[in-house]
């Protein structure tokens, strides 16, 4: 099981806004802005999309952002497009193990 | 461009040793700023990290993996690896090496992956 929680699926038309949460404790997500997102396509490499938490690295649209609540970060997709459909990945920085990742959120574009 | 290439054998035996290099082009593994790291994937599954070394000498591993793992950094070639022992079939998956954002405080934040290379454990 994972130390992050994360939805199996989310799914959005193409335009639309799509939101992954991402739910940690106060130990980990709740308490360090050291929270990132990957994105994964089938048989690559994960790519890096967000980290602390909203901070967009260079050549990543802004289409993606990154926010997060109490113990809940959320990666958003705005204006949804059919490339984006892939599998999510979250990750935390967590004391007891230093690096945690969600079980991951495979994203459909509709 | 930076670019890192995991390399090593795709078939270990239970309970043997499994090795892999990953081999950074474009730029110096010796930079103040870089951390590199080791993440795995059961086919199927998702990502788990392994552990992140400075060349510097520094190294963090997951608790779960602490006891088999050693993740060393070779100045001198460029390139790091990673040594996991007493290997079962659960060790198997893919293996990527990767960077640290340089400059982020975050241990979460790898920007360069390499494209990951599979190692099944099998007899």
């Amino acid at each position: 099981q994972s130390a992050l929680t994360q939805p199996p699926s989310a799914s959005g038309s193409p335009g639309q806004s799509v939101t992954i949460s991402c739910t940690g404790t106060s130990s980990d997500v709740g308490a360090y802005n050291f929270v990132s997102w990957y994105q994964q396509h089938p048989g690559e490499a994960p790519k890096l999309m967000i980290y602390e938490v909203s901070k967009r690295p260079s050549g990543v649209p802004d289409r993606f952002s990154g926010s997060k609540s109490g113990n809940t970060a959320s990666l958003t997709v705005s204006g949804l497009q059919a490339e984006d459909e892939a599998d999510y990945y979250c990750a935390s920085y967590a004391p007891s193990t230093n690096l945690v990742f969600g079980g991951g959120t495979k994203l459909t574009a509709l | 461009q930076l670019h890192l290439q995991e390399s090593g054998p795709g078939l270990v035996k239970p309970s043997e040793t499994l090795s892999l290099t990953c081999t950074v082009s474009g730029g110096s593994i010796s930079s103040s700023s870089y951390y590199w790291g080791w993440i795995r994937q059961p086919p199927g599954k998702g990502l788990e990290w392994i552990g992140t070394a400075y060349y510097g000498g520094n190294s963090f591993y997951n608790p779960s993996l602490k006891r088999r793992v050693t993740i060393s950094v070779d100045t001198s070639n460029n390139h790091f690896s990673l040594k996991l022992r007493s290997v079962t079939a659960a060790d198997t998956a893919v293996y990527f090496c990767a960077r640290r954002v340089p400059g982020s405080g975050s241990p979460t934040s790898f920007d360069y992956w390499g494209q990951g290379t599979l190692v099944t454990v099998s007899s």
